[in-house]
């Protein structure tokens, strides 16, 4: 089955940089675009970046342009996710989310979600 | 960048009664040569992710119970929970994926009332 797992959050101070990771399984991880999401403490859902599945493409939001750094490594089926100059407003549970359809030159709905990562950026 | 918003912001609906969510987006999500509205609805209950339920506006995505619906077309959209049960107590958010930033709205709170 579908598996993504987040990892490497945890706390950090204002300023300093974070990696995250996002082992996936289950489905030829190869085929797929992926995206992060995140969701701050008790607010709605925000979209954060995208990658394709070549990793040849990149799209991130504006609140996360030029600190935050999406990429993948295909040979081990982990998506990732560079911050850099984090600041307390990036405190958020960090998702993971396949894009629901392989090899598309088209975007789709993203249908599998991993469980997420805290992510708190405080002095 | 598209902007989505939600109506109502909360809602509490009897078991067994309809709820309706609305999503509005703040251009169109159509794709004219597919004719495919670029719009999904995601269900997030507290402590979980969010889950797909409904993808092009009205496809239900597999295992979905069918009593979730999803209509609309350009700009305005609806989920409809036919008959509402107690596991259907979350927030539900829509999203566009019509192009990048992939804009979700801000998410109605359902309960039961």
């Amino acid at each position: 089955q579908v598996q993504l797992v987040e990892s490497g959050g945890g706390v950090v101070q204002p300023g300093r940089s974070l990696r995250l990771s996002c082992a996936a399984s289950g489905f030829s991880f190869t085929y797929y675009a992926m995206h992060w999401v995140r969701q701050a403490p008790g607010k709605g859902l925000e979209w954060v970046a995208v990658i394709s599945h070549a990793g040849s493409n990149k799209y991130y939001g504006d609140s996360v342009k030029g600190r935050f750094t999406i990429s993948r490594d295909n040979s081990k089926n982990t998506l990732y996710l560079q911050m850099n100059s984090l600041r307390a407003e990036d405190t958020a549970i960090y998702y993971c989310a396949r894009m629901g359809i392989p090899s598309s030159g088209s975007y789709s709905a993203f249908d599998y979600w991993g469980q997420g990562t805290l992510v708190t950026v405080s002095s | 960048d598209i902007v989505m918003t939600q109506s109502p912001d909360s809602l509490a609906v009897s078991l067994g009664e309809r709820a309706t969510i609305n999503c509005k987006s703040s251009q169109s999500v159509l794709n004219s040569p597919n004719s495919k509205n670029y719009l999904a609805w995601y269900q997030q209950k507290p402590g979980q992710p969010p889950k797909l339920l409904i993808y092009w506006a009205s496809t239900r995505e597999s295992g979905v119970p069918d009593r979730f619906s999803g209509s609309g077309s350009g700009t305005d959209f609806t989920l409809t929970i036919s008959s509402l049960q107690a596991e259907d107590v979350a927030v539900y958010y829509c999203q566009q994926y019509y192009n990048p930033p992939f804009t979700f709205g801000p998410g109605t709170k359902l309960n039961i009332k």
